[in-house]
Formats: structure tokens, sequence, C-alpha cells
């Protein structure tokens, strides 16, 4: 694998399971993301990790948590879920969060029903 | 605060057609930098070019071209003899050149559709 991979690439989830999405970097990156992107919005940061440290949670509510075990992977648990945060979750990595450019994965298409 | 608008939601040519789409930003910040990315149907934004604010020569890729006017504070792309395969979404970004968590922060436009008919 290269690149930037996230599983699963469709999620569909009741409001009060639990799930969780699993992106993996194959790049040697230290830096990694968590975007949203909804329907006609601009792409939403929502979490920094920098060496597995959080060093950035952009005011997302808690029924997302996210989890930086090592630097090649990056999670986000989701529970209790609103229809409204049905959306398109990317992840991106580079080389520190000082470097110019961000790679990012395929994405993972969330509905919450 | 940074702001990036593409004030073009979605723009409709046919192939071969040149077509332009336009990005302007706002910041306070005199050192910061811009970029292309191109979203494609399988979902992964792709880099397609980095400025800095100090350099404003236009670059010229193959059929892609931008141009970037900080009097204007825009930062536009140009695709030359468009083909099928350049429709996508094409997001414009802004990220100034802060200190702390803010470095990596990219601030994105909403995206430009871009549909090229055969």
């Amino acid at each position: 694998e290269t690149g930037v991979t996230q599983t699963p690439r469709h999620l569909v989830m009741g409001m009060t399971n639990k799930k969780s999405l699993k992106c993996e970097q194959h790049l040697g990156h230290n830096a990694m993301y968590w975007y949203k992107q909804s329907a006609k919005k601009p792409l939403e940061l929502m979490f920094v990790y920098n060496f597995k440290e959080q060093t950035e949670n952009n005011s997302v509510p808690s029924r997302f948590s996210p989890e930086c075990p090592n630097s090649s992977h990056l999670f986000l648990h989701l529970h209790t879920l609103q229809p409204e945060d049905s959306a398109l979750y990317l992840c991106a990595s580079s080389q520190v969060v000082q470097a110019y450019e961000q790679y990012f994965g395929p994405g993972t298409r969330l509905t919450v029903t | 605060a940074q702001k990036v608008t593409q004030a073009q939601t979605e723009i409709s040519v046919v192939e071969k057609e040149d077509v332009t789409l336009d990005c302007v930003y706002e910041t306070r910040d005199t050192t910061y930098y811009l970029f292309w990315y191109k979203q494609p149907p399988s979902g992964e934004l792709v880099f397609l070019i980095r400025r800095n604010s100090f350099d404003e020569q236009n670059e010229i890729s193959g059929r892609y071209s931008w141009n970037f006017q900080k009097s204007t504070s825009s930062f536009n792309f140009t695709i030359t003899a468009s083909q099928v395969v350049d429709s996508a979404v094409y997001f414009c970004a802004l990220r100034i050149n802060a200190g702390g968590t803010s470095y990596g922060k990219l601030t994105f436009g909403q995206g430009t559709i871009l549909t090229v008919h055969p």
C-alpha cells in the first residue's frame, strides 16, 4: 500500500452505534489530520496530531474521539452521532505540522441514520 | 481570521475549452501560502501547487497555469484545452505562517465543481 489509506470507505450507522474510522499513512510522516467535508461547505479541520500528540482540536463535539497510537495510524472513534454528522471524513498526513503539503486519503463516506 | 472564497460553485465546459477557476483570499498576515487541490470522484484531495506570498511569478505546468496577484488577493487557476479527466472538484486553500498549532491548518474555499463534457 502506498500513500494514505482509509477504512472503511463507506459506513452507515445508527445514532446509538459506536464505530471507528481508521487511517494509515505509508509515507513516513509524523503529522496526521482529520477533516470533515460536508455538502456545500468548505473542508473543516477537526484534529491535528504531531508526533502522536494532539496539537489541535477545532472545537469538535465529544462524540468524536480521535486516537493516534503511533505516527502511522490515526483513528476516529464515533458514538452517539447525529444525522448532521453525515459527511465525508478525510484523513491527511504531512512530514510535520510545519510542512507545506498535506497528503490526503480517499475518505470515509459516513451516513448516520 | 483567514478566508478563502471560490465564487464559482459549478462550471461546465466542453472538451478543449479553456477554463479559469477563481480564488480570492483574505488574510492580514504578510507571509502565507496558497494551494490548489483537485478532488476527483474517488475522494482523495490531490495536491496541485503551492505558492508563497513572496513569489508572484505565474506558473505553468503542462495544461495548468496559475495567476497569483497580491494586489487583488487572487490566485486563479486556468486549465487550457480541458479534458474529460479534468472533471473534479477543485479547492483553493490558504495557510498562514504562524507559530504553534496554526502551522498545519489549511483554510479551504468551498470548492468549484468542474464538469468537462466530451
